[in-house]
C-alpha cells in the first residue's frame, strides 16, 4: 500500500525557516518524480515545486523560488521542503504527492502557520 | 502560467443525477510528448485530494466507473454518471503540461 506522511509543519515567526518531510513507503521511490502542493486552509490547491526521480530537475511556482529548496534522499525514501525567509502567505497545508505529471497519491498534509 | 476555468463553482445535484463540471485551460494543454496533463481531483471535506482521471479519460484504480472524463485542447469536462452521497466535496481540475502547473478554482458538489 501506498503511504505518504508529511511533518514538520509548525507555527514560525515572518522571516523564519522550516523543514518539511515526507516518508513514503509502499513504493519504489526512487522510480518516481515527486512533488509539494498547498492549500490554504478553506482554499483552493496551489502546486509549490518538483523533483526529478534522481533529484537532478527542480522546478518551483515564482513565488516560492529562492526561498524553498525541494530534495530527496532515495536511500531513506524521504522527500524535503525546506523553507526559508516565510511570509503569512506561506501559511498553508503542505501536500506531498507521488508523481510529477499525474499526482496519483497523497499525503495527509501538514500545516504550516507563519505568524506573529 | 496557464490559467484553468471550472463552472460552475457550485453544483448542487440531486442523489441519482447526473453532474457535469467544465474546465477551459488558457492554452492548449498538448505537451510536446503528444500527452495532455489534464487531470481531475476529488477532495471531501476534511480530506487530501484523490486522484479521479488522468490524461483527459483515464481512470485512476479504484475510482468508479460513474466518472469520466473527456475533452481536447482547452476544453474539458468531468462527469459523474449518477451522483451518491459519498461524492460530495469539492473538484478540481490540473493541469501539468506546462509549468508552473495549474489547478482550476474548485467546484463544490453538494446534494441538494
Amino acid at each position: 500500500e501506498v503511504q505518504l506522511v508529511e511533518s514538520g509543519g509548525d507555527l514560525v515567526q515572518p522571516g523564519g525557516s522550516l523543514r518539511l518531510s515526507c516518508a513514503a513507503s509502499g513504493f519504489t521511490f526512487s522510480n518516481y518524480w515527486m512533488t509539494w502542493v498547498r492549500q490554504v486552509p478553506g482554499k483552493g490547491l496551489e502546486w509549490v515545486a518538483n523533483i526529478k526521480e534522481d533529484g537532478s530537475g527542480k522546478w518551483y511556482v515564482d513565488s516560492v523560488r529562492g526561498r524553498f529548496t525541494i530534495s530527496r534522499d532515495n536511500a531513506k525514501n524521504s522527500l524535503y521542503l525546506q523553507m526559508d525567509s516565510l511570509r503569512a502567505e506561506d501559511t498553508a497545508v503542505y501536500y506531498c504527492a507521488r508523481g510529477g505529471f499525474i499526482r496519483e497519491y497523497w499525503g495527509q498534509g501538514t500545516l504550516v502557520t507563519v505568524s506573529s | 502560467d496557464i490559467v484553468m476555468t471550472q463552472t460552475p463553482l457550485s453544483s448542487p445535484v440531486t442523489l441519482g443525477q447526473p453532474a457535469s463540471i467544465s474546465c477551459r485551460s488558457s492554452q492548449s494543454l498538448v505537451h510536446s510528448d503528444g500527452n495532455t496533463y489534464l487531470s481531475w481531483l476529488q477532495q471531501r471535506p476534511g480530506q487530501p485530494p484523490r486522484l479521479l482521471i488522468y490524461k483527459i479519460s483515464n481512470r485512476f484504480s479504484g475510482v468508479p466507473d460513474r466518472f469520466s472524463g473527456s475533452g481536447a485542447g482547452t476544453d474539458f469536462t468531468l462527469k459523474i454518471n449518477r451522483v451518491e452521497a459519498e461524492d460530495v466535496g469539492v473538484y478540481y481540475c490540473m493541469q501539468a503540461t506546462q509549468f508552473p502547473h495549474t489547478f482550476g478554482q474548485g467546484t463544490r458538489l453538494e446534494i441538494k
